[in-house]
């Protein structure tokens, strides 16, 4: 079974830190994903990247950046966190276009 | 990409079959129809997908109307842990991501 694993699950940070959410899929995907799930709006789709290096923003890339160094990696940064970043980040992955996406089971961030 | 319509909300009993309804109306000819679940407090799992035939796995059915303007995610035995938000996603394979609506939230009782 695919893994895409998320390295926390919950997060706490402060406004104007810089925060890294990492994600890892173990199943040498070409297209990753970075969404985030607030209740009533979704999930929206912040960056995505179809291979190492690079990058495309999504629907809402404000305040956030990606960082694709190696295939199995896809970093999300929050350049200086706002509580308007408080949410559900969930990170996917899919090998591609036309084949199933593969979720992670989120990072609950909480900026105070 | 496509829009689909969804019930809010069902409810079924467990051990029971469960039929999930979906609309897709304005679906074109090269949309796939993808389903994914979500369980509390959990990322999106996907289920199934399908073009145009009936497709089954061992989590569910997909059945697909002839003119593709509808499709059905079938449970064949409802157990608690299928309560779960159910998304129907029209995906035309562009580069880009799945689009999720509202989806169905389904309750199973004992």
């Amino acid at each position: 079974d695919v893994k895409v694993t998320q390295s926390s699950r919950y997060l706490v940070k402060r406004t104007g830190e810089k925060v890294f959410l990492e994600c890892v899929q173990d199943m040498d995907h070409e297209n990753m994903f970075w969404y985030r799930q607030d209740p009533g709006l979704g999930l929206r789709l912040i960056y995505f990247s179809y291979d190492v290096k690079m990058k495309e923003k999504g629907d809402i890339p404000e305040g956030y950046s990606v960082s694709r160094e190696k295939k199995e990696r896809f970093s999300l940064i929050l350049e200086s966190a706002s509580t308007n970043q408080t949410s559900m980040y969930l990170c996917a992955s899919r090998w591609d276009r036309i084949l199933p996406q593969h979720f992670g089971d989120g990072t609950r961030l909480s900026i105070l | 990409d496509a829009k689909t319509t969804q019930p809010n909300s069902m409810e079924s009993n467990e051990e029971e079959p469960v039929h999930l309804p979906c609309n897709h109306s304005t679906i074109s000819g090269t949309d796939y129809i993808h389903w994914y679940r979500q369980l509390p407090s959990q990322g999106p799992e996907y289920v199934i997908h399908g073009l145009t035939s009936n497709v089954n796995n061992r989590m569910a059915s997909l059945a697909i109307a002839e003119d593709r303007k509808s499709s059905t995610l079938i449970l064949h035995r409802a157990t608690l842990r299928d309560a779960a938000v159910y998304y129907c996603i029209l995906f035309g394979g562009s580069q880009g991501n799945l689009i999720f609506g509202k989806g169905t939230k389904l309750s199973v009782k004992p």
